[in-house]
């Protein structure tokens, strides 16, 4: 089955960090760009990061930038956000989300996770 | 940023009506804009690339159009599972950004 299953998400205290992992099934990793989008419970979508095929790219919003790090293993089939410096703005669900097409990125996502929620709180 | 304002907000519909979303830029994306459903309690699902082309999967009664800044999301003959909250999206700037949604809620 085609999916992918994200984890990690929890309560943390302000400044502290997190990892999510994310983890893909059912196509060929190792040749699409993967995302992760968040969104604030009952709010809209804000695209976070990005990680290249190959995983020497990678993209931030400058929302997040500095603080998160996104990398993967392509031969686990998994790809990581790594969170630090926490902020209660930060509290979110965050989705990993796969592009639509595979070598060359469209920026357009074909498939989400059904997300791993992050409560940034003291 | 390019900021994508979608109007309405909500839009209150019956089954078998037609519903006409729109979602527009603070500058031009070309055709580069997505449409997204998100079901309650759902990830989101991609419908509509490139402004116009269904993704695969999506039925013919929801169709997209538009260049520029000004685009539409038309779902044609409304059917039950098709209330939802739509996202437009762009890929043309950094960072990649989403509208704020339109809710097609039951009349």
């Amino acid at each position: 089955e085609v999916q992918l299953l994200e984890s990690g998400g929890d309560l943390v205290q302000p400044g502290g960090s997190l990892r999510l992992s994310c983890a893909a099934s059912g196509f060929t990793f190792s040749t699409y760009t993967m995302s992760w989008v968040r969104q604030v419970p009952g709010k809209g979508l804000e695209w976070i990061s990005a990680i290249s095929a190959s995983g020497h790219s990678t993209y931030f919003a400058d929302s997040v930038k500095g603080r998160f790090t996104m990398s993967r293993d392509n031969s686990k089939s998994i790809v990581y956000l790594q969170m630090n410096s926490l902020r209660a703005e930060d509290t979110a669900v965050y989705y990993c989300a796969k592009d639509l097409r595979t070598n060359i990125v469209v920026w357009y996502f074909d498939l989400w996770g059904r997300g791993t929620l992050v409560t940034v709180s003291s | 940023d390019i900021v994508l304002t979608q109007s309405p907000a909500t839009l209150s519909m019956s089954p078998g009506e037609t519903a006409t979303l729109s979602c527009r830029a603070s500058q031009s994306v070309n055709s580069h804009l997505a449409w997204y459903q998100q079901k309650s309690g759902q990830s989101p699902r991609l419908l509509i690339y490139d402004a116009s082309i269904r993704a695969t999967g999506i039925p013919a009664r929801f169709s997209g159009s538009g260049s520029g800044t000004d685009f539409t999301l038309t779902i044609s003959s409304l059917e039950p599972e098709d209330f939802a909250v739509y996202y437009c999206q762009q890929r043309t700037n950094w960072p990649r950004t989403f509208g704020q949604g339109t809710k097609v809620e039951i009349k």
